[in-house]
């Protein structure tokens, strides 16, 4: 399989907990997006990636909130300390080179936060 | 109010009508894409375009960039197309994607 694979899928845990997210790109796709989705809405940017370069990051990340993509090839996301709001489903996708080329969107991980 | 916005948010069809989903910006872009999101999650890109309009199967997408419009058409629609339909604007200048809020669509034999 040679999409875009996001590790794990469902990820339950309680308030105040860190959690990690993996993504791991298309291979040669030197951009990567994460996004955020609540139930009913359309996803939200949260950051992106030129290679290892963080490049924008949404005013919506608090400073819970960091992303590495350390060699520009997978990324992880993590949450600190944890909160209910945080409870969403957490996207990667990857293109080529820009977003004005064709994107790949991963199955997405859904967080759970009791 | 959103920056990039849809209609309609719910559509139901009888299989065989021809589908209009709109999608409206009020921010400059460069691009625009439209996206599949079928239960579960998954998201497939369908169109990505700047200017015109683009064809694949039984999908049309039009853009007009002066307008701040774009449309996503489907001919003979057929129960496997129910899914929520997401257009994504691409900002101009930056790569970052402003999302509506999707049209669910269901189509009904």
């Amino acid at each position: 399989d040679t999409g875009v694979s996001q590790d794990p899928r469902h990820k339950i845990t309680k308030r105040g907990q860190n959690v990690t997210f993996r993504c791991d790109p298309i291979s040669e796709h030197n951009r990567l997006y994460w996004y955020r989705q609540t139930l009913g809405q359309g996803p939200e940017f949260l950051t992106y990636f030129q290679n290892e370069a963080q490049l924008e990051k949404s005013r919506l990340l608090s400073d819970r909130f960091s992303a590495e993509r350390p060699k520009g090839s997978f990324s992880t996301l993590e949450i600190q300390r944890t909160e209910q709001g945080d409870s969403a489903m957490y996207l990667c996708a990857s293109s080529r080179d820009r977003a004005n080329e064709k994107l790949f969107f991963g199955s997405g991980t859904q967080l759970s936060v009791l | 109010k959103n920056e990039v916005e849809q209609s309609p948010q719910n559509l139901t069809a009888q299989e065989g009508e021809f589908i209009t989903i709109n999608c409206s910006y009020s921010v400059g872009i460069s691009a625009l894409h439209w996206l599949q999101q079928h239960p579960g999650g998954g998201i497939v890109s369908l169109f990505m375009l700047s200017s015109g309009k683009k064809k694949h199967g039984r999908l049309i997408a039009t853009i007009n960039i002066q307008e701040k419009h774009s449309s996503l058409h489907i001919t003979a629609s057929h129960p496997r197309d129910s899914a929520v339909y997401i257009c994504a604007a691409i900002l101009t200048n930056t790569d970052k994607l402003i999302f509506g809020t999707g049209t669910r669509l269901q189509v009904f034999p």
